[in-house]
């Protein structure tokens, strides 16, 4: 099955520093690789997602993008806010609507 | 449109017991999946639910099971409980074209 590795576990950034979280899969088919915000105690929130007939994708100050060839993918938040500070999953799947192999998510702490 | 909503919030079970969680999808989706969060991981696949059939299943032994009601609302039944099992059990409704969408989550604690 899907094995999906995200690094790093934790980044502390400076308000308004650009912050990057990388994952790596290692199952071909897959092709829909969403991004997922998660506040403490709430749920997952997707805030983008990339398909892989498409690099890059940017949604104002977050962009995310896919080498599939190399099987990985990341996420770029430009111009960190404190509001931004939460816990940051990966997945991937075959499609949207089909089982999603999360990593394992990354902590992000935007310092004021 | 309320989302997805779960039911109950919180639950405290001691080992050996069983469990019933609910899950009403969003309005428009007939696919339901359910994962488990343990405490600081990601979500693990437990299974789908389509047209009142079970279509995947992740590596979960048969002590979970579920069910889909032809409202397209689900259940997560977990039997023998073990300490292990205690963890943040999410629901994602979601259809063909349409993104998942994840409910609150039942905490599940088993003393």
């Amino acid at each position: 099955g899907e094995n999906v590795e995200q690094h790093p576990s934790t980044l502390s950034v400076q308000e308004g520093d650009s912050a990057v979280i990388k994952c790596t899969y290692s199952d071909s088919a897959s092709n829909y690789f969403p991004w997922y915000k998660q506040e403490l105690g709430k749920r997952p929130q997707l805030i983008i997602d990339i398909r892989s007939n498409v690099g890059e994708k940017k949604d104002q100050r977050i962009a995310v993008t896919l080498n599939k060839t190399a099987k990985h993918f990341s996420l770029h938040i430009t111009e960190t806010q404190p509001e931004d500070s939460a816990v940051y999953f990966c997945a991937a799947s075959e499609d949207n609507f089909n089982k999603f192999y999360f990593g394992s998510g990354t902590k992000l702490n935007v310092k004021p | 449109d309320a989302g997805v909503t779960q039911s109950p919030t919180h639950l405290i079970k001691t080992r050996g017991q069983q469990v019933t969680l609910r899950c009403s999808p969003k309005s428009g989706h007939d696919t339901v999946s359910w994962y488990q969060q343990a405490l600081g991981q990601g979500p693990q696949f437990i299974f789908q639910y389509y047209e009142e059939e079970e279509r995947q299943r992740g590596n979960f032994p048969d002590r979970f099971s579920g069910h889909q009601f032809p409202n397209y609302s689900s259940e997560l039944n977990v039997n023998a409980l073990l300490l292990g099992d205690s963890a943040l059990y999410l629901c994602a409704s979601s259809s063909v074209n349409n993104e998942q969408f994840f409910g609150p989550g039942t905490r599940l604690t088993v003393l």
